[in-house]
């Protein structure tokens, strides 16, 4: 069974550009996640979706960031524009649903560069 | 203070030492206390997770916590150059509802 698929893996832009990351979660799983590690950090939430529906973006920088997931399966998460301090790696997590810990994964993430 | 401190290293041990990571915290609401293992350019992956106190083994793996303390630990017995990867702790079951990460321990086992 496939896990998470994250694209791109890696990514360099210069400031002010948009960037889009694209998740597709492992199949049947309701919850998807993306977080934001920093280098030498764990991994921060920044929203999370049950199905099509955003249910804690409490943690997104709504000025910048923006997500979708409309039909409840594979999510873009797009950042514009892009700032320095943006430099991280963005992960993409799944689980069947919200608070099933063991059934958590994630994918391999994208690492962003903003120069 | 943070709610999850946990020293980021690196720790370097020998092959087959005994190994034993540890994290401390500050909210007494978390119930839930996770072990996972990052290796380089890859997302994190559960090893252990345990509810409350008390310890938990799998394998060459002992995860313990001691609410009283606020503080839980990660034991890996004969360690393998394998091992070699960042252990991050986490935990759950606070008011926001989310998983809270400690900055992650990078861990080398020296053939």
């Amino acid at each position: 069974e496939a896990g998470v698929v994250q694209s791109p893996r890696y990514k360099i832009i210069e400031k002010k550009q948009p960037v889009a990351f694209w998740c597709n979660p492992i199949s049947g799983h309701n919850t998807l996640y993306w977080y934001l590690q920093n280098l030498g950090q764990g991994p921060e939430l920044l929203i999370r979706y049950e199905n099509e529906e955003a249910v804690d973006d409490s943690q997104l920088p709504k000025d910048r960031f923006s997500a979708e997931r409309l039909k409840g399966v594979d999510s873009t998460l797009k950042i514009q524009p892009a700032e320095l301090g943006d430099s991280a790696v963005y992960l993409c997590a799944s689980s069947p649903r919200w608070r099933e810990i063991n059934e958590q994964f994630f994918g391999p993430g994208t690492r962003l560069t903003v120069l | 203070q943070k709610e999850v401190e946990q020293d980021p290293g690196p720790l370097s041990v020998p092959e087959g030492a005994i190994v034993s990571l540890n994290c401390t915290y500050s909210n007494s609401a978390f119930q839930y206390f996770m072990w996972y293992r990052q290796y380089s350019r890859k997302g994190p992956e559960l090893l252990m997770y345990t509810y409350s106190s008390g310890n938990k083994e799998d394998g060459r793996f002992t995860a313990q916590v001691d609410k009283s303390s606020k503080y839980i630990s990660l034991f890996i017995r004969d360690s393998q150059p394998s091992d070699s990867a960042t252990y991050l702790c986490a935990m759950w079951g606070n008011r926001d509802d989310k998983i809270i990460f400690g900055k992650g321990t990078r861990l080398h086992i020296l053939p």
